[in-house]
C-alpha cells in the first residue's frame, strides 16, 4: 500500500461547479499536512497547509479526519484557472525528509 | 526574487555519462532537498541536507551524490547515468524542516538514451 494514495483523476468539471478530492495516508503518525499544486510541466507550490480543525482560504477548504487517515480538499466555484493538478502531502513532525507526496490528481475545469 | 534556481532545465545524456545538476537558493534556507518525479510515482526524495556541509540519504539515493559546500547551494550528481533515471528532478529548500513551506526550483527534465 502507498504511504499517501490519491485518485489520479482526471476530474473534468464545469466552470463553476464545486469538486472534492480526498488522499488517504498509511502513517497514523503523521502530523503535517498540506495540498500543493502544479501546473503542467511547472513546480509544485504550496495551496495550503492542513489544520486539525480544517480551514478555508477563499474558494479552497480543506480537511483533516484523523481517524480515517485522511485529508480531502473541496474547490468551490472552479475558474478555468484552477486547472492543475493537486498534490497531496504527508508528513510526521521533526524529520526534514519525512515528507510523503502524492502521485497528484488531475483537474481540468471546462468552459 | 529568485528563490529556488537550478540549471540547466533540459538535458540530454549517453548512458555511462556523468553530469551535475546545480540548485541555488536566495532565502537563507538551512534545508535543501532534491526530488525526482515520475509519472504515476510522485515525488521522490533523492537526498536533502539540513545545513552547510551536512547531507543525507532520501528514499531513492542509488546512483546519485550530492554536495552542500555553501548554504546557498545544493549540488546532485549522477556518476554514471542510466536510462532509469530519465525523469524530472526538482530542487527545493525551506527554512527548517516538516511543518515549513518547500519553495522548489523549476524543474530540470533529464533524458538518457
Amino acid at each position: 500500500r502507498k504511504e499517501v494514495e490519491q485518485d489520479p483523476g482526471p476530474f473534468n468539471v464545469p466552470e463553476g461547479a464545486t469538486v472534492a478530492f480526498n488522499c488517504t495516508y498509511s502513517n497514523s503518525a503523521s502530523q503535517s499536512f498540506f495540498w500543493y499544486r502544479q501546473d503542467c510541466r511547472k513546480e509544485p507550490k504550496l495551496l495550503m497547509s492542513v489544520y486539525s480543525s480544517g480551514n478555508e482560504d477563499g474558494r479552497f477548504t480543506a480537511q483533516l479526519n484523523r481517524a480515517s487517515q485522511y485529508i480531502s480538499l473541496l474547490i468551490r466555484d472552479s475558474k478555468l484557472s484552477d486547472s492543475a493538478t493537486y498534490l497531496c502531502v504527508v508528513g510526521p513532525s521533526g524529520s526534514a525528509r519525512q515528507l510523503t507526496f502524492g502521485s497528484g490528481t488531475q483537474l481540468t475545469v471546462l468552459p | 526574487n529568485a528563490g529556488v534556481t537550478q540549471t540547466p532545465k533540459f538535458r540530454v545524456l549517453k548512458t555511462g555519462q556523468s553530469m551535475t545538476l546545480l540548485c541555488a537558493q536566495d532565502m537563507n534556507h538551512e534545508y535543501m532537498y532534491w526530488y525526482r518525479q515520475d509519472p504515476g510515482m510522485g515525488l521522490r526524495l533523492i537526498h536533502y541536507s539540513v545545513g552547510e556541509g551536512t547531507t543525507a540519504k532520501g528514499e531513492v539515493p542509488d546512483g546519485y551524490n550530492v554536495s552542500r559546500l555553501k548554504k546557498q547551494n545544493f549540488l546532485l550528481g549522477l556518476e554514471s547515468a542510466a536510462p532509469s533515471q530519465t525523469s524530472v528532478y526538482f530542487c527545493a529548500s525551506s527554512s527548517t524542516g516538516v511543518g515549513n513551506t518547500i519553495y522548489f526550483g523549476e524543474g530540470s527534465w533529464l533524458t538518457v538514451v
